[in-house]
């Protein structure tokens, strides 16, 4: 039960340039959550998907798109990737879209864009 | 709209003093509360939740946390600081919608 994981771990970017981040859970989740975290703000959630064929918008989505493949594989692009995408990214599932249930995260891709 | 205050962003404590991270959040709902750790370069870990049960709760590694409607406080405490310990702290609150606070970092001074 390897639980959620992530690829790349690192990745440099020239500016303009596409790539998507890839994020697979073997937990059975309905939920699956993309993050992006930079210093002193905390998390904040981009996209997400509270079940297999639905995808939503969080706070911070422009200049993100997303896939949820199947229901364990949720992918997140980025078209053109621009200075300000630098960040830590955490991709996150749980078991449904319910206040009581905790999330459990990769470990991360740790992308520059220069 | 909900939120999530981290009262501090920074905490330094000597080895085998007691540590007190403050969380304070607004809801319009019944909410469900989390506290993360995050030690450098990894992924979140889950501490320990509150979820309308008992309103002390206790997690891994002699954490724990009491819920205080009251106060709309869910502060972190342990007993004895530990050198593990240092990495940074994440108070969550869900209802169902996520939310972070920014976090506080915890130093433990040998």
């Amino acid at each position: 039960n390897a639980g959620v994981t992530q690829t790349p771990k690192f990745q440099v970017l020239k500016t303009g340039q596409s790539m998507t981040l890839q994020c697979a859970q073997d937990m059975n989740h309905n939920s699956m959550y993309w993050y992006r975290q930079d210093p002193g703000m905390g998390l904040r959630l981009i996209y997400y998907s509270a079940s297999e064929g639905t995808t939503d918008k969080g706070e911070v989505p422009n200049g993100y798109n997303v896939s949820r493949l199947n229901k364990r594989e949720f992918s997140l692009r980025l078209e053109s990737a621009a200075p300000s995408q630098t960040s830590v990214y955490f991709c996150a599932s749980r078991p449904r879209e319910r206040e009581v249930h905790g999330q459990y995260f990769g470990p991360g891709t740790r992308l520059t864009v220069t | 709209a909900q939120s999530v205050t981290q009262l501090d962003s920074h905490v330094s404590v000597s080895e085998g003093t007691p540590v007190l991270l403050r969380c304070n959040y607004s809801s319009s709902y019944s909410p469900s509360l989390f506290w993360y750790v995050q030690h450098p370069n990894k992924g979140l870990q889950l501490l320990l939740k509150y979820t309308s049960a008992a309103t002390l709760v206790k997690g891994i590694n002699g954490f724990e946390a009491e819920f205080k409607k009251s106060e709309t406080s869910f502060h972190l405490t342990k007993p004895s600081a530990h050198m593990s310990d240092a990495a940074e702290y994440f108070c969550v609150v869900s209802d169902p919608k996520v939310t972070f606070g920014t976090g506080t970092k915890l130093q433990v001074i040998p």
